[in-house]
Formats: C-alpha cells, structure tokens, sequence
C-alpha cells in the first residue's frame, strides 16, 4: 500500500508570492495534519483536519489555511511568503486522529523562499 | 502549554556500544510521549511510545525507553548501536487530548562511528 504522499518535493518561491502544497493520505485514513520543520528545529504543528473539518490550529499567522477535501486528502496554502517559511513541510495521516491508531508521516515537500 | 527539552544536540557514539538520548517534557495534562526518527531526505517514523501502562518501552529494533513520571523524563537508550541507527532523533509530547498534535523538541543527531 502506498503511503503518505506529498507532491512537489522541492519548490522554491518568492517573497511575496503564494504557495499550495499537497497531500495524500493513506488509503481510509481520514485524519490529516500537517507540521513545518525549520533547518535544525524538531517540526512545529501548524493545523489537524479530520473528516474535512478544522481540529487544532497551531501558532501560525492567518497566512497559513489549509483545507481537506472528501477523499481526505489535504492542501497547506501560504500566502504573502516570508523567507522564514523556508522549511519542510510534513504531512501526517492517521486513521481516526487520535493517539490509538498510528501516526504515519510523508517525506516532505522542501519550500525555499528567495 | 507542553514543552519539550532535548538536552543534546549531537551524540557521537562508536558502534557497538550504549548509547542514551535525553527528553524531558513539561505538561500540565495527561501525558502522552513519542521518540520518532528522521532519516535524511525523509519524513519521521515511529519508534515507540508510551500511552499508558508499563514505563517501559520497546521498539523493535533494540531501542527503549522510560516514562519517569517523577522526573518529567522519557530518554531512550540502546545497548549496543548499529551505524544504520545513524540519525536524526526526535522527543514528542502530545497536546494531552490525545489528538495528535504534537509538540517537538530540538532533535538530538545520533553518529555511530565505525
């Protein structure tokens, strides 16, 4: 079985400009999150989505939306990019979103903003 | 809020021999605790975790760790290295809703030196 897929793996972008990432999950997993991980830092949570609706918000300014589609799979949209948010930007599926069922990450998309 | 503290950045180990990475976490809420390991050019993979029950933890690759609830500690240890354990290590904590959305510490690169 496929895993979790994320698509483009690398991207570079400039300031000022906006971005949309995407995201597949597993197959019959509903829960998608999505974290960012800043060079030399552990990864930051930036939203959960389960069954297409909103379930936690990280510390991130409203630049960042994200939204999840009827076959669960998800897209990340940063608008006005800074070059802070040079990271790599993870992607998180699981089958009912809490801790009982497992956590299975995809390997990143890695945005650069020149 | 949780936290969570990675007291080394860096451990240098030759193979063959014990090694153990520091996590401490502060929660005010149930506590849920992961260690993943990141690869280069790859996302985070699971390799063990406490929800409850037994403080000790294994994996299946010789790793294990242990919830010292006294000392807000969940360090992992392995008693003999393989250069394959060459990696990127991360301490998280759940949000305490058990809801996935976790918090990261630093990350503490593992070297194993032939």
């Amino acid at each position: 079985d496929a895993g979790v897929t994320q698509s483009p793996t690398h991207l570079i972008k400039t300031r000022g400009q906006h971005v949309t990432l995407r995201c597949s999950p597993i197959s019959g997993h509903k829960s998608v999150s999505w974290y960012q991980q800043v060079l030399g830092q552990g990864p930051q949570f930036i939203f959960q989505y389960y069954e297409k609706e909103e379930r936690g918000r990280g510390n991130f300014p409203d630049r960042f939306s994200a939204r999840q589609f009827p076959n669960y799979s998800s897209e990340l949209n940063v608008n006005a990019l800074l070059l802070g948010d040079s990271a790599l930007y993870l992607c998180a599926s699981s089958l009912e979103g809490h801790i009982n069922s497992p956590l299975h990450f995809g390997n990143g998309t890695r945005l650069t903003v020149t | 809020a949780q936290s969570v503290t990675q007291l080394d950045s860096q451990v240098p180990v030759f193979e063959e021999a014990p090694v153990e990475l520091r996590c401490n976490y502060s929660s005010s809420v149930s506590v849920y605790l992961f260690w993943y390991v990141q690869y280069p050019n790859q996302g985070l993979q699971l390799l063990l975790k406490y929800l409850s029950g037994s403080t000790l933890v294994e994996s299946i690759n010789g790793f294990e760790a242990e919830f010292n609830k006294s000392q807000t500690s969940f360090h992992l240890r392995k008693p003999s290295v393989h250069i394959s354990d060459t990696a990127e290590y991360f301490c998280a904590v759940d949000s305490g809703a058990g809801s996935y959305q976790l918090t990261f510490g630093k990350g503490t690169k593992l070297s194993v030196i032939p």
